[in-house]
């Protein structure tokens, strides 16, 4: 596909389990971020890797959430130990290159139960 | 604090009608603003963007006004259409150089309804 895609579409979870969500990025584009989108809300920032320079982490909200990126395409968020304040839309975006028009995914909902 | 905020959080309008979407910026260093638009279910959909040494810059149907002196943004949609109606969100990027370089930060978007 031509977009950025992300999987699962929807994931429901008890809490406490950890929950995996992989975002795949437009062919070429450098740039990866990730946000986080609760119900009626903007978007809040939670972390964006540019090429092999270290990942910016600070809108990550708590230790529980990382995100690695393999290969400079592929990421995955990886949420541990979920809580119920977890539960929002989690949305990927990509761009060809750091601070250019980012393009977003379809997201991923995630609700813990 | 940094943030970018709405005035309107809803906007009705009649179809064929022109649109107004306003946004309200604190940071003087932004230099980069984006109109996102968002259908139910969907991420957020590029619309236009406008770079801080432009005042104005139109698409199709749509056109950004940048007013740095009152910090204050702009989305117009003329002829608006049903399939219109979503969320709107205008989002600022920190001018190159700044640690916050590439990180966008969203207001909380204004909900338009078209009528038929």
């Amino acid at each position: 596909g031509a977009g950025v895609s992300q999987s699962p579409s929807n994931k429901v979870t008890e809490k406490g389990k950890d929950v995996e969500l992989r975002c795949d990025p437009i062919s070429g584009h450098t740039a990866l971020y990730w946000y986080r989108q609760s119900l009626g809300q903007g978007l809040e920032f939670l972390i964006y890797f540019q090429g092999n320079s270290a990942p910016d982490k600070s809108g990550l909200p708590s230790d529980r959430f990382s995100a690695e990126r393999t290969g400079g395409s592929v990421s995955t968020l990886t949420i541990q130990r979920t809580q119920q304040e977890d539960s929002a839309v989690y949305l990927c975006a990509s761009t060809l290159a750091w601070g250019d028009t980012q393009y977003f995914g379809p997201g991923t909902r995630l609700t813990v139960l | 604090g940094e943030s970018v905020g709405l005035h309107l959080p809803t906007l009705s309008v009649q179809e064929g009608d022109n649109s107004i979407i306003n946004c309200a910026y604190s940071n003087s260093a932004s230099d980069y603003f984006i109109w996102y638009k968002q259908e139910s279910g969907k991420g957020p959909q590029f619309i236009i963007d406008i770079r801080s040494n432009m005042d104005k810059r139109q698409g199709q149907r749509v056109t950004v006004l940048l007013n740095k002196t009152v910090k204050h943004l702009s989305l117009q949609i003329a002829a608006t259409q049903p399939g219109d109606s979503a969320v709107y969100f205008c989002a600022e990027n920190m001018g190159a150089g700044g640690t916050s370089y590439g990180k966008l930060t969203f207001g909380q978007g204004t909900i338009l309804t078209v009528h038929p």
